[in-house]
């Protein structure tokens, strides 16, 4: 298993970024990525979750309406795509797939991570 | 939303050491929904148990989860170097979002 995301970002307050992450060694479908942030010199913030099968995303409260999930399940990859940034959203964003299947609608521990990609947003 | 609140903020310890690091949650978490994680500078965070008593693979027996109710504990029985580095805990399972404690950093005495 592995996930792979990519490189450095820089943008300004105001604009949108979009970040990728792969997978690959597995069934991408059958297991689900989530994010997770981490601001310079802070802890881990989970941001939200897809479901590479249907799409179906869910996030923390503090994200709705200005992050978007989706999933390309033709080339095995997630995207996030985070809207109208602002310098507190400087942070490392990391992908990462659950380590098993759980249920339908049950979620599991994060066991392979992604390697991470600096956003920097200012001005 | 469940609060995860970790103590100590550091601990510091000497190799060969046992620590002790406690998350304590502001509702009632099942101990098969709570993990931790080890997260050295400059790397992604690594899974090292979770459930009641599950090791992610490669995982040495020495790191062991315990805990119910709103009060968990991961113990390092004798600490090698490699083991200085954060610790998080995290909420999982059926209801997100699913939150992070804020970290214990176990530092070189």
């Amino acid at each position: 298993v592995q996930v792979d995301q990519s490189g450095t970002e820089v943008k300004e307050p105001g604009a949108s970024v979009k970040l990728s992450c792969k997978a690959s060694g597995y069934t991408f479908t059958n297991y689900y990525i989530h994010w997770v942030r981490q601001a310079p010199g802070q802890g881990l913030e989970w941001v939200g979750l897809i479901d590479p099968n249907d799409g179906a995303t869910t996030f923390a409260q503090k994200f709705q309406g200005r992050v978007t999930v989706t999933s390309d399940t033709s080339t095995s990859t997630v995207y996030m795509h985070l809207s109208n940034l602002r310098s507190e959203d400087t942070a490392v964003y990391y992908c990462a797939r659950e380590i098993t299947r759980g249920l339908p609608g049950t979620y599991r521990p994060l066991g392979y991570w992604g390697q991470g990609t600096l956003l920097t947003v200012s001005s | 939303e469940i609060v995860l609140t970790q103590s100590p903020g550091t601990l510091s310890l000497s190799p060969g050491e046992r620590a002790t690091l406690s998350c304590r949650a502001s509702q009632s978490v099942s101990s098969s929904q709570l993990a931790w994680y080890q997260q050295k500078p400059d790397q992604a965070p690594r899974l090292l148990v979770f459930g009641a008593s599950s090791r992610a693979t490669g995982i040495p027996d020495r790191f062991r989860a315990s805990g119910s109710g709103t009060d968990f504990t991961l113990t390092v029985s004798s600490l090698e170097p490699e083991d200085f580095a954060m610790y998080y805990c995290q909420v999982y399972g059926s209801s997100p979002p699913f939150t992070f404690g804020g970290g214990t950093k176990v530092e070189i005495k």
